[in-house]
Parts: C-alpha cells; sequence; structure tokens
C-alpha cells in the first residue's frame, strides 16, 4: 500500500498571500494524484488530478505540479473561501487509493 | 446536475448490520465506476470499496474485507453498502463517490451519511 504524506499539518497564512502545500508518495504514483478541499460539514471537492490538472469550475488560483513521488499545491493569493483542509490521493496502485492526512489552511 | 444522494446511516450496536444507499442523477449512472469513501470523526479520508460500472469488479479495503459488500442496481441508478459485523471503529461519515474515469480521481462526492457503531 502506498503512503501519503503531507506538510505541513498546518498553515496558517493571510488572506491574499500565497500558500504552498505538499504531499508526498511512499513511491512512485507517476502523475496519479489528485487534490481535494473539505470544509467543515462538507464533502470533499476535487480540486486538481493528474497533478496538474483543474477540475471543472476549480479557479485558477489553484495550481498542482510534481511527479513520481513529489507533489505541490499552490494557492496563488488566498480568497476567505479557501480556508479548509486539502487532502491528496494516489490512484496510482489500488486498490487501495490512498489520501494524505491532510493539511489545514487557516486564517493568520 | 450530478447528484449523490446517500441514506441509511444511523446508530446500530456492535456486531449489527446497516445497509446504506446512494440514489444518483444528473449523469449515466451505468457508464460509471463508483466507490465508497468514510471519515471517522476528526479524522481524514479512507477508501472503502469501489465497483466497476457493471458491477462484475469489486475491491474492498482490507479493515472492511469480509464484513462489507458493494452493489448498484443500473436500473434503479442506486449504489449500495451492505455492512456486516460492525465495529465501533467503523463509526465514520459516509460518502458516496464517483470516478472520474476507471480507477482515477474521485470528481462527484455526496453529502455523506452518520453510521455510529455504539451500545
Amino acid at each position: 500500500e502506498i503512503v501519503m504524506t503531507q506538510s505541513p499539518a498546518t498553515l496558517s497564512v493571510s488572506p491574499g498571500e500565497r500558500a504552498t502545500l505538499s504531499c508526498r508518495a511512499s513511491q512512485s504514483v507517476r502523475s496519479n494524484l489528485a487534490w481535494y478541499q473539505q470544509k467543515p460539514g462538507q464533502a470533499p471537492r476535487l480540486l486538481i488530478y493528474g497533478a496538474s490538472t483543474r477540475a471543472t469550475g476549480i479557479p485558477a488560483r489553484f495550481s498542482g505540479s510534481g511527479s513520481g513521488t513529489e507533489f505541490t499545491l499552490t494557492i496563488s493569493s488566498l480568497q476567505s473561501e479557501d480556508f479548509a483542509i486539502y487532502y491528496c490521493q494516489q490512484y496510482n496502485n489500488w486498490p487501495p487509493t490512498t489520501f494524505g492526512p491532510g493539511t489545514k489552511v487557516d486564517i493568520k | 446536475e450530478v447528484q449523490l444522494v446517500e441514506s441509511g446511516g444511523g446508530l446500530v450496536q456492535p456486531g449489527g448490520s446497516l445497509r446504506l444507499s446512494c440514489a444518483a442523477s444528473g449523469f449515466t449512472f451505468s457508464s460509471y465506476e463508483m466507490n465508497w469513501v468514510r471519515q471517522a470523526p476528526g479524522k481524514g479520508l479512507e477508501w472503502v470499496s469501489c465497483i466497476s460500472s457493471s458491477g462484475t469488479t469489486i475491491y474492498y479495503a482490507d479493515s472492511v474485507k469480509g464484513r462489507f459488500s458493494i452493489s448498484r442496481d443500473n436500473a434503479k441508478n442506486s449504489l449500495y453498502l451492505q455492512m456486516n459485523s460492525l465495529r465501533a471503529e467503523d463509526t465514520a461519515v459516509y460518502y458516496c463517490a464517483r470516478d472520474k474515469s476507471i480507477l482515477e480521481a474521485f470528481d462527484y462526492w455526496g453529502q455523506g451519511i452518520l453510521v455510529t457503531v455504539s451500545s
């Protein structure tokens, strides 16, 4: 089973600032990596798939990069609605597909 | 508009059973692989099970193998999860989620349904 790790666990950012979230896989997942956003009491929402492709309706301020074992989600200028928990998921080797533990982005 | 609506959750005693349902609309249900994903209170996401569009290929997480059974009825646009021998550690919000493509990311999720296993 591929183990996903995310850092930092919590990221405190001021509105308008840039946020950079990291995700690492225990072995190569090529570009088979997705990012999700989850707000309290809501279901996760797909942001990025294929490591760098934005899902339908996702604003351009969200971007993904990386391949192999190291990935990054960047939010170029944080808006109030972006404060949430972000999860990465590998779907290269499954079953099982596995998620990272999440990074909470909160207001500085 | 794609919609996934879960039902069937609730409180059940350890060792008991529960059947979750997920009603799908707004897309051709029979063309998509479907999943169940759960989230224990205050915890992260855990994939539970996957079923192919035709229902012929099924996968389970080790944590539920032998206790849970996934199925679908394409005529009714519905996905199911039969949960037996429930344990306290199965307590979670259960989401149904659509695969964007075969064994891919999950592009649509239901709102989730809470299952609580407690005496």
